[in-house]
């Protein structure tokens, strides 16, 4: 079915490893993004694309760097994990950034640093 | 600054009670506004959206109307299903990137 994939859905990483999270959408969409999910916290987001080329950070940026490989496909990557980046991690995109557009949304990656 | 205020949960409703979830916006600008719902071990999907004033959206027999004078969206729908059961989040969007989220509502449905 057509949407948004990650990969990883599960990740277990050490205090310090590196790991990247990868994100693809099908729908065509120029504006990808990347959320967190925390109890009680709702969803915070960490860096957006609005197009293929441009990145820019979201309201808790620290800690995480993005890559808009292409229109396609949009990676987050945790340089050195800590125990604060525990969460569940959502990749999301839409065909503009007009505001009348909703948001796809993949269907997660549940990240866990010890 | 813009937020959002989102009735708090858990909500739990026998099945085919009448669901009424309260939202509310910060009224700096005109926002388009859209709820989501979040169903177990998934993401979320949009739900429903309403762009202008006095606009209904609507999808699975859920409601919700713009109601500019009192910067309000509240979720409704006649008669709940256990299948209903999930988490619904309120998202108004201001401009290109500003886009909030509700901190969700869980609805649990017994049958």
């Amino acid at each position: 079915n057509a949407g948004v994939t990650q990969t990883p859905k599960f990740q277990v990483l050490k205090t310090g490893q590196s790991m990247t999270l990868q994100c693809a959408q099908d729908m065509n969409h120029n504006s990808m993004y990347w959320y967190r999910q925390d109890p009680g916290m709702g969803l915070r987001l960490i860096y957006y694309s609005a197009s293929e080329g441009t990145t820019d950070k979201g309201e808790v940026p620290n800690g995480y760097n993005v890559s808009r490989l292409n229109k396609r496909e949009f990676s987050l990557r945790l340089e050195s994990a800590a125990p604060s980046q525990t969460s569940v991690y959502f990749c999301a995109s839409r065909m503009t950034q007009g505001e009348t557009y909703g948001y796809t949304f993949g269907s997660g990656t549940r990240l866990t640093v010890v | 600054g813009d937020s959002v205020t989102q009735m708090e949960g858990p909500v739990t409703l026998s099945e085919e009670a009448f669901l009424t979830i309260n939202c509310t916006y910060t009224a700096t600008g005109y926002p388009s506004l859209f709820w989501y719902v979040q169903y177990p071990g998934e993401g979320l999907q949009l739900l429903l959206k309403a762009t202008k004033a006095d606009d209904k959206g609507s999808n699975k027999g859920f409601e919700a109307t713009y109601r500019k004078e009192t910067t309000s969206f509240h979720l409704e729908k006649g008669s709940v299903q256990v299948s209903d059961s999930a988490v619904y989040f309120c998202a108004p969007q201001y401009n290109f990137n500003k886009f909030y989220f509700g901190s969700g509502t869980k609805l649990n449905v017994k049958p």
